[in-house]
């Protein structure tokens, strides 16, 4: 069983829907999680993160975390074809200096 | 941020070759980190580069396949060597602003095909 198991997707859903991509994960020392998004051909980029479980929201983007249940989810309202993109969650155990452990990745287009 | 350049941005290689990938960033680090992403695959941490020590390998990766250099806070390399097709991915070169993981930031890959 991979630590961290993403729906790979991909995800067509049409301009201004409300996007949801989850990952649950099993490695219960997972303390930092993180929300990475990549365009092709180009290296991940950071959108957010969250600490333990709660909500954290940044503009359109809504990050959910469950540790009871080993889920988190993001949330992308109003969706745009900007948005479409590789989506990656990762998560770190916080004593691991840095080392983050990756998500398959959800494949999400949004079309006009 | 910070902004991190990798070369080369993409490579064709003939198997049994040896191509080295080169990372460098716009501000000193101390931690740098080389990722693997293969097709339809997760990011997969080969290992972890501090500057002025030997690099630590995942499991599953070895030094003699993956040598990595670590000269100064701003540069590394990551060398694949005697490459296979199995070799074909993409290489990530990471750096880390925080201690647990929440300041990460990429470089935009070394697109690698072994043939």
């Amino acid at each position: 069983q991979k630590e961290v198991e993403q729906d790979p997707g991909p995800l067509s859903v049409p301009e201004g829907a409300i996007v949801s991509l989850n990952c649950t994960y099993s490695n219960s020392a997972f303390q930092y999680f993180m929300w990475y998004r990549q365009y092709s051909r180009k290296g991940p980029e950071l959108l957010m993160y969250t600490y333990s479980s709660g909500n954290k929201e940044d503009g359109r983007f809504t990050a959910q975390v469950d540790k009871s249940s080993k889920y988190i989810s993001l949330f992308i309202r109003d969706s745009q074809p900007s948005d479409s993109a590789t989506y990656l969650c990762a998560m770190s155990g916080g004593t691991s200096y840095g080392k983050l452990t990756f998500g398959q990745g959800t494949i999400l287009t949004v079309h006009p | 941020s910070a902004v991190i350049s990798q070369k080369p941005s993409r490579d064709i290689c003939q198997r049994g070759t040896s191509l080295t990938i080169q990372c460098q960033v716009d501000s000193q680090v101390t931690m740098m980190f080389w990722y693997r992403q293969q097709p339809g695959q997760s990011l997969t941490l080969i290992a972890t580069a501090n500057q002025g020590s030997e690099a630590t390998y995942e499991s599953g990766f070895v030094i003699d396949k993956f040598p990595i250099s670590r000269p100064n806070l701003t540069f590394s390399t990551l060398t694949v060597s005697n490459m296979s097709p199995e070799d074909s991915s993409i290489y990530l070169c990471s750096v880390e602003r925080s201690t647990v993981g929440t300041e990460a930031f990429f470089g935009q890959g070394t697109r690698l095909t072994v043939v």
